[in-house]
């Protein structure tokens, strides 16, 4: 499988601050980048996709103005939260879909804890 | 609605002993279903993935059964050692689709 970085894996950021995340794939060419948001003994819950040459897709009920996803490259993917409050902390994940299949390749997480 | 539910939702077992998850999905069509290990604070990792037409698949002591017709799958762990301590997530795709349907997970715990 695919070797998927995300950075850094834990940020305490001051509300009303941005804190951006990086995820990169190391060796793997992602048409499709999901980030999701977990939070303490829940699932994952899907925010948005974005898929190669096209503006991410938000779920409904995810502000698009206020997670930013930028999906610069086939190997790196942004996820911005923008104007963070303390109901924003969460255990935020990405992930990389190939080109063909629905194959998804996990990222380890980024912790945001927001004061 | 597409659902996945998992039970049970936490389990407590000895080292040693074997335990059995159970999953339950009602996406319809189905392509394929995975399970999921999803240590405290880190991502998930694949453990096995089956597609409609398989009905066992294994990854060392984990072993994952599927019955496309009753929509259930179970994934057993055998001789759970204390590094098996973590949830593990049932996950069902639809054919074409990008989304994943994602069940609540299961909280296994393994005490010495």
């Amino acid at each position: 499988g695919a070797v998927v970085s995300q950075h850094p894996s834990w940020v305490i950021c001051k509300s009303g601050t941005s804190v951006k995340i990086e995820c990169r794939s190391l060796d793997f060419q992602a048409t499709t980048m999901f980030w999701y948001r977990q939070f303490p003994k829940q699932s994952l819950m899907l925010m948005a996709t974005s898929n190669e040459g096209s503006k991410a897709t938000y779920e409904q009920g995810v502000e698009k103005d206020k997670f930013l996803i930028n999906h610069a490259s086939l190997t790196l993917s942004t996820l911005t939260v923008t104007s963070a409050h303390p109901e924003d902390s969460s255990f935020y994940i990405c992930s990389l879909g190939g080109r063909g299949t629905d194959t998804q390749y996990f990222g380890p997480g980024t912790r945001l804890t927001v004061l | 609605k597409n659902q996945v539910e998992q039970s049970p939702q936490s389990l407590i077992i000895l080292e040693g002993k074997n335990c059995t998850l159970q999953c339950n999905y009602t996406v319809s069509p189905f392509s394929n279903l995975r399970w999921y290990k999803q240590d405290t604070g880190r991502g998930p990792v694949s453990l096995t993935i089956m597609t409609f037409s398989e009905n066992t698949k294994s990854n060392g002591r984990y072993t994952a059964t599927l019955d496309a017709d009753t929509k259930q799958s179970s994934l057993h762990i055998t001789a759970s050692q204390l590094s098996d301590s973590a949830s593990y997530i049932c996950v069902v795709s639809a054919p074409g689709a990008q989304k994943l349907v994602f069940g609540q997970g299961t909280r296994l715990t393994i005490n010495p």
